[in-house]
């Protein structure tokens, strides 16, 4: 029952920007836009959320469009250290829960 | 280091026995929540709790429970397990019921 669809995987090659699509096209006006990854199987990771503005933060930078129905995330310079599974997930503020759909298998190659 | 400890790291037990999963939130974190992780399912969202309360409820068997103690701390208890409760369960834990997720590195139950 996951809001969000994402390619289920991409490479990317060291050193270049990786960019992960996003698609929420149901989301409505009170719902974020968070994005975690999990590498290998440890803990997923927070990287970064938004609920209309672009946003940038150390590790990456979010860019939702205007209609807010797409997302991309944005690496700027991959490492090998980013391979992982990156998750888009939409949240509104009055739900207590956080559920994960399927992700983007990332693969940044050297 | 998220902050947030789970214990044990790993636990092998057989069919039909009962265990319980520990997590210690980040210090003043209010809310836990977990989540199981098969290779067929994926992060399947089980229970939240805040500050002692249950806030929200995903995927959870009637043979699960948990809750969540007055220092914070919570307990997932797994009972009558099966052969496919075999998983990583993470628990995750935040400041508000609505902030950022910070996870432990989880507990690997395999049910033999």
């Amino acid at each position: 029952d996951a809001k969000t669809t994402q390619p289920p995987s991409m490479d990317c090659a060291e050193g270049r920007a990786a960019n992960l699509p996003c698609n929420h096209s149901t989301i409505s006006g009170n719902e974020y836009v968070y994005w975690y990854r999990q590498i290998h199987s440890q803990g997923p990771q927070y990287i970064i959320h938004g609920l209309k503005n672009n946003e940038t933060n150390e590790m990456a930078s979010l860019i939702i469009t205007e209609d807010r129905k797409s997302s991309t995330l944005i690496l700027p310079h991959a490492t090998l250290r980013d391979t992982a599974v990156y998750y888009c997930i939409v949240r509104d503020l009055g739900n207590n829960d956080m559920r994960f759909g399927a992700g983007t298998r990332l693969t940044v190659k050297p | 280091d998220s902050g947030v400890t789970q214990t044990p790291k790993h636990l092998i037990t057989a069919t039909g026995q009962r265990v319980t999963l520990r997590c210690s939130p980040r210090s003043g974190d209010l809310s836990v929540y977990w989540y199981q992780q098969s290779l067929d399912q994926g992060l399947q969202f089980l229970i939240q709790y805040y500050n002692g309360e249950e806030r929200a409820k995903g995927n959870i068997l009637e043979r699960f429970s948990a809750q969540q103690f007055p220092d914070l701390h919570s307990e997932l208890n797994l009972s009558s397990l099966e052969l496919g409760d075999s998983a990583l369960y993470f628990c995750a834990s935040s400041a508000g019921s609505n902030e950022k997720l910070f996870f432990g590195s989880g507990t690997q139950l395999s049910v033999l």
